[in-house]
């Protein structure tokens, strides 16, 4: 079985300041991870994924996220914050690469201060 | 090249009603996966279907919802007799199909029930 926790329902960013957005997951297997943004009543858009590899993902708009195995986590990062990044974040597990059948955690909404 | 289309966007039933929701996949796409989120919560699994084929509904509820990609034509995600607890968005995702392809999300139809 496998669970997804993000830690922080809300979180509050200036504009320029890091983001970073925690996610840790629990799995019997060996994951792949995604980080998914839902933008007010629009679909999910994924923005990045870890399947095997290179630990550190790149993704679209200039965010990244770090698997770690040993902490059994996935925070996602971007260096400074732009008003455009608000939105809700999800992060989800999958035995799959392909992203079919997604374990979602709660999301975080990211809110950007001027 | 049009994504994956649900419609309607918005949908009302009065209690008691039936509820159909449907989804196009993307040109080419085989394998379609409905997801719903409650308000203030992440998405949850629902169905995994091919065409003709439920291949996982371990997160369909026992009763009232049913789900079908017939051979022609779009998915659906019927929801007999709703009640208010129903009242949610349901996303639709679908991909190429095997284990090395993305899911892509449609923009949700949001039920209320009243």
């Amino acid at each position: 079985a496998q669970s997804v926790t993000q830690l922080g329902s809300h979180v509050s960013v200036s504009e320029g300041a890091l983001v970073l957005l925690r996610c840790n997951y629990s799995s019997s297997v060996p994951p792949y991870l995604f980080w998914y943004v839902q933008y007010p009543n629009q679909g999910l858009q994924l923005l990045l994924k870890y399947t095997t590899g290179a630990t550190l993902v790149k993704g679209i708009n200039g965010f990244e996220a770090e698997f770690k195995k040993s902490e059994t986590s996935f925070h996602l990062t971007k260096p400074s914050a732009h008003m455009s990044d608000a939105a809700e974040y999800f992060c989800a597990v999958s035995l799959y690469n392909a992203g079919n059948m997604l374990t979602f955690g709660g999301g975080t909404r990211l809110m950007v201060k001027p | 090249n049009a994504g994956v289309m649900q419609n309607p966007r918005h949908l009302v039933r009065r209690r008691g009603q039936e509820a159909r929701l449907r989804c196009s996949p993307m040109k080419g796409h085989s394998h379609v996966y409905w997801y719903r989120q409650l308000p203030e919560e992440g998405l949850k699994f629902m169905v995994y279907l091919q065409k003709e084929n439920i291949i996982d509904e371990s997160g369909m509820p026992k009763e009232r919802f049913s789900a079908e990609f017939p051979k022609e034509g779009p998915s659906i995600l019927r929801i007999q007799q709703v009640v208010r607890g129903d009242s949610a968005a349901y996303f639709c995702a679908s991909s190429l199909g095997g284990d090395n392809t993305e899911a892509f999300f449609g923009q949700g139809t949001r039920l209320t029930v009243v």
